[in-house]
C-alpha cells in the first residue's frame, strides 16, 4: 500500500489540459521535493518533473508540475496521443526512511 | 551519455535468491552525487523502490524488503548488484536499476535502464 495516492485513471480529448493529483503526507510530500515519471507502454519509466517542477533537459513545457502543503499535482497542457502513459509521483518519506512512489494514473486519450 | 543495463537469470525458484547486476557505462560509478538503486515493478502493478547504494558501499534499503536485500557495489567493474533472497512468486516483477541524484535525501532516479522480466517459479 503506497503512501502516496494518485486518481487510477485521467483522460482527455487532444489539445485538452490534464491534471493528476498526488495526495501525501507530512514526512514525505509536506517535508521534500516531489518527482514524477512518465511510463509509456512497454519501456522503463522515464524522469518527467524534478524538485516539484523542475523539467530535464527535452521534457516539453507542456509538462509542468506544483506542490503544495502534502499534495503535488502534474499538468499536461496540449494533450498529445504520445501523451497516453502511466504516470507515477515519487518522494523521499522522512518516517519510512525510504523513497515512495505514488500508486499511478493512466493517462488516456480520447 | 550515461547508461546502465540489467542482466541476471529470468527465472528463479521459489525460496532461492534472485540476484541481477546493474552494468553502468557511459560515466563513473564512483561518483559523489549519486547514488546507484534498484526498483521493480510486478506485472500489471506500480513501481516500488527496493534500495540504493553509494560508491562507497553506504545502503538505505526498503524497510518492507531490507530483511531479505543486500545491494553491493563493484567500482572496479562499475557495477552495482541486488541479491534478494527467500523468493516468492510476489516477487515476480520487472527489476529496473536506476542512478539517483542525491540533495540531501535521495532523490530523482534518471536515467533508468530497460529493465529485466524475473520470473519466480518451480
Amino acid at each position: 500500500q503506497s503512501v502516496l495516492t494518485q486518481p487510477p485513471s485521467a483522460s482527455g480529448t487532444p489539445g485538452q489540459r490534464v491534471t493528476i493529483s498526488c495526495s501525501g503526507g507530512s514526512s514525505n510530500i509536506g517535508s521534500n521535493t516531489v518527482n514524477w515519471y512518465q511510463q509509456l507502454p512497454g519501456t522503463a519509466p522515464k524522469l518527467l518533473i524534478y524538485s516539484n517542477n523542475q523539467r530535464p533537459s527535452g521534457v516539453p513545457d507542456r509538462f509542468s508540475g506544483s506542490k503544495s502543503g502534502t499534495s503535488a499535482s502534474l499538468a499536461i497542457s496540449g494533450l498529445q496521443s504520445e501523451d497516453e502513459a502511466d504516470y507515477y509521483c515519487a518522494a523521499w518519506d522522512d518516517s519510512l526512511n525510504g523513497y515512495v512512489f505514488g500508486t499511478g494514473t493512466k493517462v488516456t486519450v480520447l | 551519455q550515461l547508461q546502465l543495463q540489467e542482466s541476471g537469470p529470468g527465472l528463479v525458484k521459489p525460496s532461492e535468491t534472485l540476484s541481477l547486476t546493474c552494468t553502468v557505462s557511459g560515466g563513473s560509478i564512483r561518483s559523489n552525487t549519486y547514488y546507484w538503486g534498484w526498483i521493480r515493478q510486478p506485472p500489471g502493478k506500480g513501481l516500488e523502490w527496493i534500495g540504493s547504494i553509494y560508491y562507497s558501499g553506504s545502503t538505505y534499503y526498503n524497510p518492507s524488503l531490507k530483511s531479505r536485500v543486500t545491494i553491493s557495489v563493484d567500482t572496479s567493474k562499475n557495477q552495482f548488484s541486488l541479491k534478494l533472497s527467500s523468493v516468492t512468486a510476489a516477487d515476480t516483477a520487472v527489476y529496473y536499476c536506476a542512478r539517483s541524484t542525491v540533495t540531501t535525501i535521495l532523490n530523482w532516479f534518471d536515467p533508468w535502464g530497460r529493465g529485466t522480466l524475473v520470473t519466480v517459479s518451480s
